[in-house]
C-alpha cells in the first residue's frame, strides 16, 4: 500500500520567508496533487503534476518521479498563506480508475 | 457561479438512522469523488465516479453507498450510520479524472451518536 509522507508536519515562518513543504511516496504514481485547506475548512486545489514543475503566482510545485518526491514552494510568504497544505497521489495509470491517497498535511503559520 | 454544493452542512443523527448527503456540481464535470477527513488521519477517499453510472471504491468504502444516475449529482448514502462515521465529509469534482483542478464542496460535518 502506498504511503504518502509530508514534512514538516508543522511550520512557522516569518512573513517574507521562502517556504518549502515536502511530499514523498513509496510506490510509482501517475499524478500528484497539492491542495490548500483554509483555517475555515474550505479546500482549494493548487496544482496537479505528473512531471516537472508548475508555477502559479508565488507558488511553485515540482516533482521528481524517479526519487518519488514532490515539493511545494512559497516565495515571499504572507500571513494569508497560513493554511494546511495537503499532498495527494494517484496510483497507477489505468484509464478506468482515479483513486487518490493523501498525506496528513503540513500546517503552515506565517507570522507578520 | 461554478460551484460544488453539499447538503446538509451540519448533521447530528443517531446510530442506525439512514441518511443521505447530497452533492451537486454545475460545471458539467465527469469526475466526482467523496472524501472524509478525520483528525490525525487526514483526508481519505470513500468512493469516486468517473462518469454517469460508473462508480468505484476508494480507500474507505465500508458503510457507504453512492450512486451516479445523472452527471451533476453524486449522493453519499449511509444506510446504517455508526459513531465511527462521525467525520467531516467533502465532495469534489473535476472536468475529467486527472484533468483540470478539483473543485471541493464546503464540507458536511456529521455526528453520529
Amino acid at each position: 500500500k502506498n504511503e504518502v509522507e509530508q514534512s514538516p508536519q508543522n511550520l512557522t515562518a516569518q512573513e517574507g520567508e521562502f517556504i518549502t513543504i515536502n511530499c514523498s511516496y513509496s510506490v510509482g504514481i501517475s499524478a500528484l496533487h497539492w491542495l490548500q485547506q483554509h483555517p475555515g475548512g474550505g479546500i482549494v486545489s493548487l496544482f496537479m503534476l505528473s512531471s516537472g514543475k508548475k508555477k502559479h503566482g508565488r507558488l511553485i510545485a515540482t516533482i521528481n518521479i524517479q526519487e518519488k518526491h514532490s515539493s511545494l514552494h512559497i516565495t515571499a510568504s504572507h500571513p494569508r498563506d497560513s493554511a494546511v497544505y495537503i499532498c495527494a497521489v494517484r496510483l497507477g495509470s489505468g484509464a478506468g480508475s482515479y483513486q487518490l491517497t493523501f498525506g496528513k498535511g503540513t500546517k503552515l503559520s506565517v507570522i507578520p | 457561479e461554478a460551484q460544488v454544493t453539499q447538503n446538509p452542512r451540519y448533521l447530528i443523527t443517531v446510530t442506525g438512522k439512514k441518511l443521505t448527503v447530497t452533492c451537486s456540481q454545475n460545471m458539467n464535470h465527469e469526475y466526482m469523488s467523496w472524501y472524509r477527513q478525520d483528525p490525525g488521519l487526514g483526508l481519505r477517499q470513500i468512493y469516486y465516479s468517473m462518469n454517469v453510472e460508473v462508480t468505484d471504491k476508494g480507500d474507505v468504502p465500508e458503510g457507504y453507498k453512492v450512486s451516479r444516475k445523472e452527471k451533476r449529482n453524486f449522493p453519499l448514502i449511509l444506510e446504517s450510520p455508526s459513531p465511527n462515521q462521525t467525520s467531516l465529509y467533502f465532495c469534489a469534482s473535476s472536468l475529467l479524472a486527472g484533468v483540470g483542478e478539483q473543485f471541493f464542496g464546503p464540507g458536511t460535518r456529521l455526528t453520529v451518536l
